[in-house]
């Protein structure tokens, strides 16, 4: 079955670059059929969407107008997986990151798989 | 900019039906999907294309949307399906989430 699992630091300085990589199984990050997304959580702003990144004969990305000055999302098929950098990032950008697939045939864009979830900190 | 709103809690009593609402303008002409939440894991997808259910995802989850609002419906409400619920949409190549209902079961 498919699984995302994520990785990363959960602890990141005011004005640095957040990075955080979600690897993929049983699916392709070129799969023609999906999209891949990164999602955050927090208290006081629940469920964001971030951005994602998808193959349909070319690369191509989504951002959210709130992070877009900020933020980057690339594939890497050599390694089946995609990452995330949000850049000077401040205490408001603390979340519980996730990453998540959207299958376009099967579930009509909804996100059907989430990784476990990166608890990220933004101090110093 | 487009806004989803859903009531911060709703109550339900063991094997009886929950209704957990989401409201938007004109959400019905867009698909709404529905995850559950239980504490300290990740979201989990229970409907899709408004009424729609995963494998996997019990007979007793059911959603519709029409009109300004989208509905899902837990008939014979179980202990397990205490938990937070989120709908969610696209709109214009971004996605929005509502806030989120706390589901008890008492």
């Amino acid at each position: 079955q498919v699984q995302l699992q994520q990785s990363g630091p959960g602890l990141v300085k005011p004005s640095q670059t957040l990075s955080l990589t979600c690897a993929i199984s049983g699916d392709s990050v070129s799969s023609n059929s999906a999209a891949w997304n990164w999602i955050r959580q927090s208290p006081s702003r629940g469920l964001e969407w971030l951005g994602r990144t998808y193959y349909r004969s070319k690369w191509s990305n989504d951002y959210a107008v709130f992070v877009k000055s900020r933020i980057t999302i690339n594939p890497d098929t050599s390694k089946n997986q995609f990452s995330l950098q949000l850049n000077s990032v401040t205490p408001e950008d603390t979340s519980v990151y996730y990453c998540a697939r959207a299958s376009v045939g099967a579930t009509r864009g909804a996100f059907d798989i989430w990784g476990q979830g990166t608890m990220v900190t933004v101090s110093s | 900019s487009y806004e989803l709103t859903q009531a911060p809690s709703v109550s339900v009593s063991p094997g009886q039906t929950a209704s957990i609402t989401c409201s938007g303008d004109k959400l019905g002409d867009k698909y709404a999907c529905w995850y559950q939440q239980k504490p300290g894991q990740s979201p989990v997808l229970v409907i899709y294309q408004d009424s729609k259910r995963p494998s996997g995802i019990p007979e007793r989850f059911s959603g519709s949307n029409s009109g300004n609002t989208a509905t899902l419906t837990i008939s014979g409400t179980q202990a397990m399906d205490e938990a937070d619920y989120y709908c969610q949409v696209w709109d214009s190549s971004t996605v929005l989430f509502g806030g989120g209902t706390k589901l008890t079961v008492l």
